[in-house]
């Protein structure tokens, strides 16, 4: 198993773009969950969704929008992209909404 | 709301010394802790979490909630230890995710 995979790799947008980022979680696994990485923090919190459903959301805008598919893979959507939005966007995936998190590789954005 | 605290952004150690790297949280309820490593160019993984009590490549982190802490520990360094490590609190039902610190890049020189 190739573990949690995220496309693209990176991506350069300008402000006021439109963005989405895509995800495949592990085999059998049903929840997905969305980190935004800023350079020198750690990882914040942006949505989980398990079987499909919105299960928690962090402290993001409503131009940050995600959503699951039946395959249980995952994109997250972020319109009207601001400079601040430029950052390392790390998925990762478990078993169900309480288990261990499994992440992938991420996808940085760079937003001019 | 939940924060975590790792109050050292880099920390040196040579080869065979003992290891600490500090974690302390805020919560009002019970958090479930972890520490997550992540090794040049490789992805984020777990190192290990509190409610498994195990030690894992020769790190152990205790729970202390008088404290609020939940500092990694490692009584001997080894050089494939240098790596990026996040303490993270989940505090359940899903619906904030974890809260991760900020990070602390450790170092072991030979």
């Amino acid at each position: 198993d190739a573990g949690v995979t995220q496309s693209p790799t990176h991506l350069i947008k300008t402000r006021g773009q439109q963005v989405t980022l895509r995800c495949s979680p592990i085999s059998g696994h049903k929840s997905v969950s969305w980190y935004q990485q800023v350079l020198g923090q750690g990882p914040q919190f942006i949505f989980q969704y398990y079987e499909k459903e919105e299960r928690g959301r962090g402290n993001f805008p409503d131009r940050f929008s995600a959503r699951q598919f039946p395959n249980y893979s995952s994109e997250l959507n972020v319109n009207a992209l601001l400079l601040g939005d430029s950052a390392l966007y790390l998925c990762a995936s478990s078993i169900d909404s309480l288990d261990e998190q499994f992440f992938g590789p991420g996808t940085r954005l760079t937003v001019l | 709301a939940q924060r975590v605290t790792q109050p050292e952004k880099l920390l040196s150690v040579f080869k065979g010394a003992p290891v600490e790297l500090k974690c302390n949280y805020s919560y009002s309820g019970s958090p479930e802790l972890f520490w997550y490593v992540q090794y040049s160019r490789q992805r984020l993984q777990l190192l290990l979490r509190h409610i498994s009590r195990e030690s894992i490549k020769g790190f152990t982190a205790d729970l202390n909630k008088g404290e609020t802490s939940f500092h990694l520990k490692k009584p001997f360094a080894q050089e494939e230890d240098s790596a990026m490590y996040y303490c993270a609190l989940y505090s359940g039902g899903g619906a904030d995710g974890l809260t991760f610190g900020k990070g602390t890049h450790l170092i072991i020189q030979p």
